[in-house]
């Protein structure tokens, strides 16, 4: 099983600050990483898939990079809504495995 | 517009069993891969199972594995998920969620609301 490590677990930040988040997985994933984002009672969204491209309306100000191991998710400046949880994932191979979240805070 | 209902929920005790269901509208159900994925307050989500659109595919996670069956029935627009020998830390929100290919990677795209299992003595 490939299991996905996130950090920090809790970023506390102030809108309009960048956020960088970290994902690194126990095995290569080659490119075959997605990020979720997840509000208070709310479905998981897709932000993010193979890595660095952007699902259908998300913000251009949510960046993907990474390959193999190591990747990192970036939200260039942060609006109000981007207060949430975020998870990485891969699909690489079974079983799909999910990293902790790391929660973004409003400082 | 895509909905997932889920049911089937409830509050067991360790070893017993309980069945989920997922009835689907607004899309082609047969076309779609469906995933049944578990989400804790502690643990986060994690993925369970899930089934090829046809269900000749089926694939577990290790930690239910041997325990839990998914299967469906397109003609119903249903996904199942059976799940035996019930153990405390099964105790999750299960989600239905339907998988699509974007890019190169197959990703949950659309999930329902959940139901509650609780497994507790």
């Amino acid at each position: 099983e490939i299991v996905l490590t996130q950090s920090p677990a809790t970023l506390s930040l102030s809108p309009g600050e960048r956020a960088t988040l970290s994902c690194r997985a126990s095995q290569s994933v080659s490119s075959y990483l997605a990020w979720y984002q997840q509000k208070p009672g709310q479905a998981p969204r897709l932000l993010i898939y193979d890595a660095s491209n952007r699902a259908t309306g998300i913000p251009a100000r949510f960046s993907g990079s990474g390959s193999g191991t190591d990747f990192t998710l970036t939200i260039s400046s942060l609006e109000p809504e981007d207060f949430a949880v975020y998870y990485c994932h891969q699909c690489y191979n079974w079983p799909l495995t999910f990293g902790g979240g790391t929660k973004v805070e409003i400082k | 517009e895509v909905y997932l209902l889920e049911s089937g929920g409830g509050l067991v005790q360790p070893g017993e069993s309980l069945r989920l269901s997922c009835v689907a509208s607004g899309f082609t159900f047969s076309s779609y891969a469906m995933s049944w994925v578990r989400q804790t307050p502690g643990k986060g989500l994690e993925w369970v199972s899930a089934i090829s659109g046809s269900g000749d595919s089926t694939y577990y996670a290790d930690s239910v594995k041997g325990r839990f069956t998914i299967s469906r029935d397109n003609s119903q627009k249903t996904l199942s998920l059976q799940m035996n020998s019930l153990r405390a830390d099964d105790t999750a929100v299960y989600h239905c969620a339907t998988r699509t290919k974007h890019g190169r990677s197959f990703l949950f795209d659309f999930w329902g609301q959940g139901t509650l299992v609780t497994v507790s003595s």
